[in-house]
């Protein structure tokens, strides 16, 4: 199986702030890789797909990058929604597999 | 709007059964393969099977084969995971997801809402 692995484990950051979330892969997984957003009580959303590409709607603050086994997530200037946990995910092969997850607070 | 709706969650007892449904709509529901996520109390998410759009293809995981059965009948759009042998480990919010249209590389971008099952004596 494939591990992800995701740091830090909770960032805590101050609204206007630029935020970055590393995930890495325990082997190559291309760019089949996935970010999503959960709010607590709510299910996660799908932001990323394809490791940078963004879904509809998402706002443009949000970006992915990486290839092979390393991975970023980064929004360029926090906002008040966007405290939340987040969650990278392989696609490469099953079974699909998740990182732990990094919770954003507020400062 | 493409959207899934589960239900069936409940307490149960360690060893017993339970099926879990999953209603789709707004998509190409035989199209589209299906899987199932959960979340135990305050973790993270953990992937627990698919099965593609025509039902001939399934993935498990391993925590959960031998155990757990995923289906679906398309005439109804809906999935189910028939759940036995539950362990207290098994306690966990579960949603039904939708693969992205162009397969499950490019991720997961439609979720329930969630059924919770509790596994405990």
């Amino acid at each position: 199986d494939i591990q992800m692995t995701q740091s830090p484990s909770s960032v805590s950051a101050s609204v206007g702030d630029r935020v970055t979330i590393a995930c890495r892969a325990s082997q190559d997984i291309t760019t089949w890789l996935a970010w999503y957003q959960q709010k607590p009580g709510t299910a996660p959303k799908l932001l990323i797909n394809a490791a940078s590409s963004l879904q509809s709607g998402v706002p443009s603050r949000f970006s992915g990058s990486g290839s092979g086994t390393y991975f970023t997530l980064t929004i360029s200037s926090l906002q008040p929604e966007d405290f939340a946990t987040y969650y990278c995910q392989q696609g490469h092969s099953f079974p699909l597999t998740f990182g732990g997850g990094t919770k954003v607070e507020i400062k | 709007e493409a959207q899934v709706l589960e239900s069936g969650g409940g307490l149960v007892q360690p060893g017993g059964s339970l099926r879990l449904s999953c209603v789709g709509s707004g998509f190409s529901f035989s199209k589209i393969s299906m899987n199932w996520v959960r979340q135990a109390p305050g973790k993270g998410l953990e992937w627990i099977s698919v099965i593609s759009g025509h039902g001939r293809s399934i993935e498990d995981a391993d925590s959960v084969r031998g155990r757990f059965t995923i289906s679906r009948d398309n005439s109804k759009n809906t999935v189910y995971l028939q759940m036995n042998s539950l362990r207290v480990e098994d306690t966990a919010k579960y949603f039904c997801v939708k693969e992205e249209n162009k397969g499950h590389r490019y991720g997961l971008d439609v979720w329930g809402q969630g059924t919770t099952v509790t596994v405990s004596s």
